[in-house]
């Protein structure tokens, strides 16, 4: 199965500052990667799909960029609201898969 | 209003089954794919079943392949897991989900299946 490799697993940052979350491919998937937000208790939330094309009302300072093995998403000017799990998924080839989430946290 | 809501969820024992069902409404159902995904207690997110518009095919991951079966009534605008020989491991809660180009743009609120004795 394709594997995908989120790091950091877990992160700490203040108000504000620029958070970035990469995800490596065990292959080339070209843009076949989305990226979800997960609220503690609640249903993932679609933020970004093919690496870098933002969801309908999805805040600007979300972001996401890569190709091939290696994509990045990134939270511009955290907010306390951002607080969070967020996960990868490739969909190039079956079974689809996610990474294993990175937890965002404020300082 | 756009929304999927998954029920039948509960507390089974070691080899026994049970069917989950997701409604949906305030779009046009037979026009989307959709999917089963689960999380275990604490951890990442598992993809588990496709089917297609009419419901000829489905997809699945190895993990639950011959125990589990997904289908759809679009005439209820309804989809459903049929979960058999359910083991401890199978313990999660389940999201129904609509799969469009690769990616799930709406999820329900998940539904909790046990397995244990």
């Amino acid at each position: 199965d394709l594997q995908l490799t989120q790091s950091p697993s877990s992160l700490s940052a203040s108000v504000g500052d620029r958070v970035t979350i990469t995800c490596q491919a065990s292959q080339d998937i070209i843009n076949y990667l989305n990226w979800y937000q997960q609220k503690p208790g609640k249903a993932p939330k679609l933020l970004i799909y093919d690496a870098s094309n933002m969801e309908t009302g999805v805040p600007s300072r979300f972001s996401g960029s890569g190709s091939g093995t290696y994509f990045t998403f990134t939270i511009n000017s955290l907010q306390p609201e951002d607080t969070a799990t967020y996960y990868c998924q490739q969909y190039d080839d079956l079974p689809l898969t996610f990474g294993g989430g990175s937890k965002v946290e404020i300082k | 209003e756009v929304q999927l809501v998954e029920s039948g969820g509960g507390l089974v024992q070691p080899g026994g089954s049970l069917r989950l069902s997701c409604a949906a409404s305030g779009f046009m159902f037979s026009t989307y794919f959709m999917s089963w995904v689960r999380q275990a207690p604490g951890k990442g997110l598992e993809w588990l079943a496709n089917i297609n518009l009419v419901g000829s095919q489905e997809y699945y991951v190895d993990s639950v392949k011959g125990r589990f079966a997904i289908s759809r009534d679009n005439a209820k605008n309804s989809f459903y897991l049929q979960m058999n020989s359910l083991r401890v491991e199978d313990t999660a809660v389940y999201y129904c989900a609509r799969y469009q180009e690769g990616y799930f743009d709406l999820w329900g609120r998940g539904t909790l299946v046990t397995v244990s004795s």
